[in-house]
Parts: structure tokens; sequence; C-alpha cells
């Protein structure tokens, strides 16, 4: 079954709405959580990089003050995507990383597809 | 991060086995390859991962070469359900770890 929960699964709303994603590891305490985002016929960008209880390492280029990001719990991190325009539709993808182990991989949540009108 | 370059594209037949390559040339000791797999309108999935032997799970095999530039991913018997694009993924130890993601080989199966 699933070991990341990702919610919604799909947003519509206005320009200018704020929109919040939610990212929930079930089986394992994440210390560090990914978001990405993924356009039409293209491949993940990673956006930035949640870790819990400090602040987000963002990549070069992403606008921290559009794409905030709280990672509160270990098991918990959220983006939020701030006055959305319709530049911002894409579907936002996070993942979560069991620390036990060297080498171990991510699992990734379903997505969720946001279309900003 | 190492870069991995793989094909665009390749095409294979149901029931038949499948080989992914993956090049990695600049790859250091300690970096993990990594290997999932992204299905239409999904997040991706874990597939297999590898250091320096070969490994094997329910999904498919890894195979790495000797010298870890390169590894091929390999699916036994395809079926319709394995159509999907396949990342490979170098992954260091230190730090976040994160994924970087590459443009993937978009595997279609004919039935």
């Amino acid at each position: 079954g699933a070991v990341v929960s990702q919610h919604p699964s799909r947003v519509i709303c206005k320009s200018g709405t704020s929109v919040k994603i939610e990212c929930r590891s079930l089986d394992f305490q994440a210390t560090t959580m990914f978001w990405y985002r993924q356009f039409p016929k293209q491949s993940l960008m990673l956006m930035a990089t949640s870790n819990e209880g400090s602040k987000a390492t963002y990549e070069q280029g992403v606008e921290k003050d559009k794409f905030l990001i709280n990672h509160a719990s270990l098991t918990l991190s959220t983006l939020t995507v701030t006055s959305a325009h319709p530049e911002d539709s894409s579907f936002y993808i996070c993942s979560a990383r069991d620390p036990q182990g060297r080498g171990q991989p991510q699992h990734f949540g379903d997505g969720t597809r946001l279309s900003i009108l | 991060d190492a870069k991995t370059t793989q094909p665009n594209s390749m095409e294979s037949n149901e029931e038949e086995p499948v080989h992914l390559p993956c090049n990695h040339s600049t790859i250091s000791g300690t970096d993990y390859i990594h290997w999932y797999r992204q299905l239409p309108s999904q997040g991706p999935e874990y597939v297999i991962h590898g250091l320096t032997s070969n490994v094997n799970n329910r999904m498919a095999s890894l195979a790495i070469a000797e010298d870890r530039k390169s590894s091929t991913l390999i699916l036994h018997r395809a079926t319709l359900r394995d159509a999907a694009v396949y990342y490979c993924i170098l992954r260091g130890i230190q730090g976040a770890q994160k994924l970087v993601f590459g443009q993937g080989t978009r595997l279609t199966i004919n039935p």
C-alpha cells in the first residue's frame, strides 16, 4: 500500500487563490521531504527540500515567497502556492525519504493536479 | 549531481524481456543507482536500486557494469502495465540525498 499520501489529488480554482497541498508519510517518520513540479510531457523538476523543524531549501529559480513550505511534524509537509496564477497550473508531487539505512529509496505521493482558471 | 544518459524512447513486445540502458560515466564511489518509473498521471514508483552488485527484486533486475559507468534495468517479461517512463538516477549518501530526474526513457509495450 501507499506509504506517502498526498492530498488533494486535484484542485481547480480561480486566479489569486492560495492553495495548500499536504504530503504525509504513513509508515515512517520523514525528517526530509521533497517537492517536485511537472509540466505536461516534461520530467519532474525538484522545487525544494523540506526539512522537519527548519526552513526549506529551495532550488535555484524557485520563489520561496510564492511556494511556502512547512514541515511542522515528522510525518507532514505542506506546500502552499500563494496567489496562484494560470502559469502555476502543474502537477505537484511530493516524496519522502525513509531515513533508515543508506541509499534507501524515496516514496512518492500520487501527485496533485493544480488548475488555475 | 552526477548525470545519467538514457535513450528517449524504447519499444518492446508483451511477454518479451526488456533491457533499459543507462550511462553514468561520472558516477562517484558512493553514488547509488536508482531506477524509478512513472505511469501517466501518477507519481513515480520505485523500481530498484543498487551500488555495485547486480540486484533482483519482484519487479526487475539491475545489472551494473564492473566499472559502474553504466547499468541496465531488466524487465524479464514485459506486460502492458509496464508501459511508463523509466528514470535512472544517481543518488549520493551525503546531505539531503535528493533525487534529480532527467528525461528518462519512455517505454512502449506492444500487445
